[in-house]
């Protein structure tokens, strides 16, 4: 079983629609999430940034975190054909282990958003 | 902010030959980066965490010979294949961390081909 799993899609969907993107891990040291989005042949962008649980909102994008379930969320709102991109969550652990600073990541889910 | 760029964004070198890649953090101090390899419809595989001033840690399976890793100062880290072979040839891309938390910021990334 992978730490992080991440279902590879493809997501596609119409203009305007929200889109949910999901992730599950196994580690219960991570305390640092990430989602950042990759368009083709790039390196990621940095999405969101979350420490623990709770939600993060960025103005179309809403990142939840739930420590209990495992299990971490983006939401876009409002998507727009140029959000058509990979998206990858990522999480580490906090100072003093061994996998500090590590990322972990999902396999990434592509999007496309058609107008 | 939080700004990474690499350099060059792509090359093509002959099998035999060396190939050094650039990254840089423009508009923070780093005293950790990393370095991960992508292959085509993958996720991103962490190949060596790099530290200011000490030796590089490698991840398993990677030849620390064969990837050179040079973190001579807080905003610059390099990457050296050795002897470059087909296989080499790959998307690399470089990220710095951002402070004591998780955050990572990604650079665009460098395109390798090896004739």
């Amino acid at each position: 079983q992978k730490e992080v799993e991440q279902d590879p899609g493809p997501l596609s969907v119409p203009e305007g629609a929200i889109v949910s993107l999901n992730c599950t891990y196994s580690n219960s040291a991570f305390q640092y999430f990430m989602w950042y989005r990759q368009y083709s042949r790039k390196g990621p962008e940095l999405l969101m940034y979350t420490y623990s649980s709770g939600n993060k909102e960025d103005g179309r994008f809403t990142a939840q975190v739930d420590k209990s379930s495992k299990y971490i969320s983006l939401f876009i709102r409002d998507s727009q054909p140029s959000d058509s991109a990979t998206y990858l969550c990522a999480m580490s652990a906090p100072p003093g282990g061994t996998s500090y600073g590590k990322l972990t990541f999902g396999q990434g889910t592509i999007l496309t958003v058609h107008p | 902010g939080a700004v990474v760029s690499q350099h060059p964004s792509r090359v093509i070198c002959k099998s035999g030959t060396s190939v050094k890649i650039e990254c840089r953090s423009l508009d923070f101090q780093a005293t950790t980066m990393f370095w991960y390899r992508q292959f085509p419809k993958q996720s991103l595989m962490l190949m060596a965490t790099s530290n200011e001033g000490s030796k590089a840690t490698y991840e398993q399976g990677v030849e620390k010979d064969k990837f050179l890793i040079n973190h001579a100062s807080l905003t610059l880290s390099t990457l050296t294949v050795t002897s470059a072979h087909p296989e080499d040839s790959s998307f690399y891309i470089c990220s710095a961390r951002l402070g004591g938390g998780g955050e990572q910021y990604f650079g665009p990334g460098t395109r390798l081909t090896v004739t």
